[in-house]
């Protein structure tokens, strides 16, 4: 069964650029929408955004602007960067495989979005 | 702030059935279908209902989601200590083309 873990530093200085890798194993990346999502301490949780293996992304608005997720698919894993870090940015890092698609009923378009299988999360801290 | 809004915690006792709520805020989201996760305290979050009511392999008919509107509901029967955990909803926000969660919901099993 497909298996995801995160990777990547856990400590970060403030202004500085986090950087997390998720490794896919047991499946292929092609296909699929690959998500990462974060949880701060004793919060909910929030998406941060996905990628497509195809390369196309969607990010969470009110990270755009220091988001960008990446894949490569011929190793079978995605990245995350998100820069200009502050200590709001500390929280579990989860990525995730997700599934997203749409239709049209009449005038109105329906989603569907949903994440299936987890990395079991890495702890990054934002400190000096 | 959540534009999916869940109530903060549910209790039940052992054996019972409890219901948690996730509310959309909009119908660009209101349109759309629901998920549900547990996350077991110290670990991963873990999907227990798609489409606002299948259930993946694995997962027991004791876990039940609906939508009506722009309102979702899981229900779970027969209540198991170990179902202690937070709930979260999650669903797709049309207008802003971003994934979105509810705030959780702690569910304590007395």
């Amino acid at each position: 069964q497909v298996q995801l873990q995160e990777s990547g530093p856990g400590l970060v200085k403030p202004s500085e650029t986090l950087s997390l890798t998720c490794t896919v194993s047991g499946g292929s990346i092609s296909s699929y929408y690959w998500s990462w999502i974060r949880q701060p301490p004793g919060k909910g949780l929030e998406w941060i955004g996905y990628i497509h293996y195809s390369g196309s992304t969607n990010y969470n608005p009110s990270l755009k602007s220091r988001v960008t997720i990446s894949v490569d698919t011929s190793k079978n894993y995605f990245s995350l960067k998100l820069s200009s870090v502050t200590a709001a940015d500390t929280a579990v890092y989860y990525c995730a495989r997700g599934k997203y698609y749409d239709f049209w009923s009449g005038l109105i378009n329906y989603y569907y979005y949903y994440m299936d299988v987890w990395g079991k999360g890495t702890t990054v801290t934002v400190s000096s | 702030q959540s534009v999916l809004t869940q109530p903060p915690s549910v209790s039940a006792a052992p054996g019972q059935r409890v219901t948690i709520s996730c509310s959309a805020s909009s119908s660009n989201i209101g349109n759309n279908f629901v998920s549900w996760y547990q996350q077991l305290p110290g670990t991963a979050p873990k999907l227990l209902i798609y489409d606002n009511n299948k259930r993946p392999s694995g997962i027991p008919d004791r876990f039940s989601g609906s939508k009506s509107g722009t309102s979702a509901t899981l229900g779970i029967t027969g209540l198991q200590t170990g179902d202690e955990a937070d709930y979260y909803c999650g669903t797709w926000d049309s207008s802003l083309s971003a994934g979105e969660f509810g705030g959780g919901t702690k569910l304590t099993v007395l």
